[in-house]
């Protein structure tokens, strides 16, 4: 069990905007920034949001970070068949000197 | 063009011993910390462990403290985990990636490899 907890599952329909929640604590996001990760299956995991709301150069501005407190949140616009995938936030905990990812939450597009 | 490549997974036996190398390339390696990062089948990401540009400032996820060790070599662009008791639930792809954006931003990342701990 993940000290980031993240809902296992999402899905929408092509063109929708969908959001992804990812819950932590005063160690973690409540003090530290939040990373995203995009994984496709048999490949390396993609940044998409770093410093809970900065796009790396290349990723759509479809893609958006936020942060409120202990929570965070990845929303995607514009739904696209190619963004079903799994998705990790990520932070830092201060009381375990370790980087946390969530769960992962698997996004399904209808 | 910026390359991570790992090397030196394979099958082990419980108990045993494996070291992985991630050559990087097409950038200067001496000016970023770095971090190896694990999925085991059907499971989601984890963390292993961190080490700083010089090699002086380290952290290890508590499922790995004391079994592995991270280090690196400026001089030849390597970073490298050694992996010793291994258990079966250290059985994962173990991608090496580059802390390039503020906030652990893990920018680029290795292809992956596979380490099988199995009898």
């Amino acid at each position: 069990q993940s000290v980031v907890t993240q809902s296992p599952s999402a899905s929408g329909t092509p063109g929708q905007r969908v959001t992804i929640s990812c819950s932590g604590s005063s160690s973690n996001i409540g003090s530290n920034f939040v990373s995203w990760y995009q994984k496709l299956p048999g490949t390396a995991p993609k940044l998409l949001i770093y410093t809970n709301n900065q796009r790396p150069s290349g990723v759509p501005d479809r893609f958006s970070g936020s942060k409120s407190g202990t929570s965070a949140s990845l929303a995607i616009s514009g739904l696209r068949s190619e963004d079903e995938a799994d998705y990790y936030c990520a932070a830092w905990d201060d009381s375990l000197s370790a980087l946390v990812f969530g769960g992962g939450t698997k996004l399904t597009v209808l | 063009e910026v390359q991570l490549v790992e090397s030196g997974g394979g099958l082990v036996q419980p108990g045993g011993s494996l070291r992985l190398s991630c050559a990087a390339s097409g950038f200067t390696f001496s000016s970023y910390e770095m971090n190896w990062v694990r999925q085991a089948p059907g499971k989601g990401l984890e963390w292993v462990s961190y080490i700083h540009n010089s090699g002086n400032n380290i952290h290890y996820a508590n499922s790995v403290k004391g079994r592995f060790t991270i280090s690196r070599d400026n001089a030849k662009n390597s970073l490298y985990l050694q992996m010793n008791s291994l258990r079966a639930e250290d059985t994962a792809v173990y991608y090496c990636a580059r802390d390039g954006l503020r906030g652990f931003g893990f920018d680029y990342w290795g292809q992956g490899v596979l380490v099988t701990v199995s009898s």
